[in-house]
């Protein structure tokens, strides 16, 4: 069983250009949550998609979008970056959308905007 | 807005000594988690509480979940250098929000040997 993987695994970007983060599910996994997690914090919520469609979105500007595939795997999109945007992206998948599944963690995008 | 407060922030501690991180909130969650992170790596999932008082047992390593459900707690017994790690604490909110996990700041764990 295949886990849960992130491409690419560092990425360095200038401000006000455009990312896009990969993310590859875990089998069987229909659900995939992005998180935001900067230096010496936890992880922050970025939004899930259940099946192809935005399930729930937390506190971060239209900039970030994403997408999942008939495959589940998913992307993240920042347009604009600022250099606030350097973090650490994780994705997460899981078995359904609900936080009572398991989220399997992949090892993160190191994003540096400078 | 729900938020976990986690500490110690940092704690740097002898192989063999106990230790206990906390994680407290003023709201109420419907679930806790506790994950560690190692440098590198994602979270990875140690165990998921869900009634208030509820304790579980993982080896040397204890979880509570308060009466309340409002706060939580990890105790490792007889620390190891392999307990050395990023503790972070992340609580779902239930209702229209339980698809949200909330994480704590995180306890950075150092077991010397």
């Amino acid at each position: 069983e295949t886990g849960v993987t992130q491409s690419p695994t560092h990425l360095i970007k200038t401000r006000g250009q455009q990312v896009t983060l990969r993310c590859s599910s875990q089998s069987g996994h229909n659900t995939v949550s992005w998180y935001q997690q900067a230096l010496g914090q936890g992880p922050q919520f970025i939004f899930q998609y259940y099946r192809e469609e935005e399930n729930g979105r937390g506190n971060f500007p239209p900039r970030f979008s994403g997408l999942q595939f008939p495959n589940y795997s998913s992307e993240l999109n920042v347009n604009a970056l600022e250099l606030d945007d350097s973090a650490l992206y994780l994705c997460a998948s899981s078995p359904g959308a609900s936080s009572y599944n398991e989220q399997f963690f992949g090892p993160g995008t190191r994003l540096t905007v400078l | 807005t729900q938020l976990l407060e986690q500490s110690p922030q940092f704690l740097s501690i002898q192989e063999g000594e106990n230790l206990t991180v906390y994680c407290n909130s003023s709201s109420v969650f419907s679930s806790l988690q506790w994950y560690r992170q190692e440098p590198g790596e994602g979270p990875v999932l140690l165990v998921t509480v869900v009634t208030g008082g509820e304790v579980k047992k993982l080896k040397r390593l204890t979880f509570q979940f308060g009466d309340a459900r409002k706060d939580s707690s990890l105790h490792i017994t007889a620390a190891q250098p392999g307990d050395t790690g990023l503790y972070l604490c992340a609580g779902a909110a239930g209702g229209g929000s339980n698809y949200k996990l909330t994480f704590g700041k995180g306890t950075l764990l150092t077991v010397n040997p």
